[in-house]
């Protein structure tokens, strides 16, 4: 079967830094996008690994184990604008985004 | 690049209508277009596949007679609900993919509120 597994809530504040930790089960593996989802907003690419190991970009970073089925992304230097939903959406060898629930992040001052 | 627009933003309309939301991609060609449908709090549901110049598959539970997808050229997709209800209200979003094969990205649109009243 298909299963995501990520924290519901997070809570952080502004200027830290926070890890989303993610396991996944999939039917095949075609990479693993982390997306932002604002409330009441479409969701925003963040990143995509395909292959073991850490991809930076900026504040954000994202790791990937396949043998483990395990993602997180890392968010640095926090700010209160990175409160939003956090989507940890693999790929199976449909094609298809799997989307969960989510992590929902809340920045504190 | 890769931006992918919706339209209507947000619509609302009266029980028995039907209701057409388009998704457009700008500066690309999108070979496949994705619809989902978000309800508050929850996780995004794929609605359908839509390829260009075939028909869409629709996952398993969607009516396809009540949610025609057409997917007419490789820059829109629309997705109408037809004899609309209040449990069709809901946040439908579209997504494009411009490239054939597996794991590409989906480029999302703003999405659109649709409130049936």
């Amino acid at each position: 079967g298909q299963n995501i597994d990520q924290p519901t809530e997070m809570t952080a504040t502004e200027g830290a830094i926070v890890q989303i930790n993610c396991t996944y089960q999939t039917s095949g593996f075609n990479g693993l996008f982390w997306y932002q989802q604002h409330a009441g907003e479409a969701p925003t690419f963040l990143s995509y690994n395909v292959l073991d190991g850490l991809e930076e970009k900026g504040r954000f970073s994202s790791f990937l184990s396949r043998s483990k089925g395990y993602s997180y992304l890392l968010l640095k230097e926090l700010q209160m604008k990175d409160s939003a939903s956090y989507l940890c959406t693999p790929v199976g060898n449909t094609g298809k985004l799997i989307f969960g629930q989510g992590t929902t992040l809340q920045v504190k001052p | 690049g890769a931006v992918v627009s919706q339209h209507p933003s947000w619509v609302i309309c009266k029980s028995g209508t039907s209701v057409k939301i388009e998704c457009r991609s700008l500066d690309f060609q999108a070979t496949t277009m994705f619809w989902y449908r978000q309800f508050p709090k929850q996780s995004l549901m794929l609605m359908a596949t839509s390829n260009e110049g075939s028909k869409a598959t629709y996952e398993q539970g969607v009516e396809k007679d009540k949610f025609l997808i057409n997917h007419a050229s490789l820059t829109l997709s629309t997705l109408t609900v037809t004899s609309a209800h209040p449990e069709d209200s809901s946040f439908y979003i579209c997504s494009a993919d411009g490239l054939a094969g597996v794991g590409n990205e989906q480029y999302f649109g703003p999405g659109t509120r649709l409130t049936v009243t």
